[in-house]
């Protein structure tokens, strides 16, 4: 109950298109959503964050659609760029709690 | 400026040797974690410390030991018994609270 299903496990897209990566959970006590970007050979960074009160987050080019009733949420870049090029994590947890990662998903943007 | 800092950024052991991970934080930040990634494989929790003096084994914890004796430290000790210990080591720091974790840049461990 307490793990992040996170897909695809490797993504490629051409420049400018438009990336999604999905996570879902069973634990319906998360309360909070965060998304984080690694490039090789450094840490993850936070990214973007969302709450369960709000269906969707916008930052820069990166959106979160959060869909409760289903339980998942999503990451979508727009115009996605090689610089963009990374791993990228969903997480939840409850309440303050440790984090619960997905599995990460790689994704390539081509020139 | 604030962050975590681990060292060393690569690190090569021989069999049979412990060999221990430094991160340092100067965020104030009360939790402290030490997670393992193999390549192309995510994020598993060694162990974490919410509080200064006390500590919890994660996931993964067999053949590792930590400390932390100070706020600002928590260092990781790979011992001679975790039986595959070439890996990347991430260390994390955060606020009570959902406010998401800092991580470090990461140490490389070659067992050679």
């Amino acid at each position: 109950q307490q793990q992040v299903k996170q897909s695809p496990q490797s993504l490629i897209v051409q420049k400018g298109g438009i990336p999604i990566i999905n996570c879902a959970y069973e634990n319906t006590a998360f309360d909070y959503f965060p998304w984080y970007q690694q490039f090789p050979g450094k840490g993850p960074a936070l990214l973007i964050a969302i709450r369960p009160d709000v269906s969707e987050k916008k930052e820069g080019r990166f959106t979160i659609s959060f869909n409760k009733s289903a339980k998942q949420f999503s990451l979508h870049i727009m115009d996605s760029q090689p610089g963009d090029s990374a791993t990228y994590f969903c997480a939840a947890s409850i309440r303050g709690s440790r984090l619960t990662f997905g599995e990460g998903t790689q994704l390539t943007v081509n020139p | 400026d604030g962050g975590i800092t681990q060292s060393p950024k690569y690190l090569f052991r021989k069999e049979g040797q412990n060999v221990t991970l430094s991160c340092e934080q100067n965020l104030n930040h009360d939790a402290m974690y030490w997670y393992r990634q193999d390549p192309g494989q995510g994020l598993r929790l060694i162990y974490y410390s919410q509080i200064v003096n006390d500590f919890q084994k994660g996931d993964i914890a067999e053949g590792y030991s930590v400390s932390r004796e100070k706020k600002e430290s928590f260092p990781l000790t790979v011992t001679s018994a975790q039986k595959n210990p070439t890996a990347f080591y991430l260390c994390a720091s955060s606020l009570p609270g959902n406010y998401g974790y800092t991580f470090g840049s990461g140490t490389r461990l070659t067992v050679v």
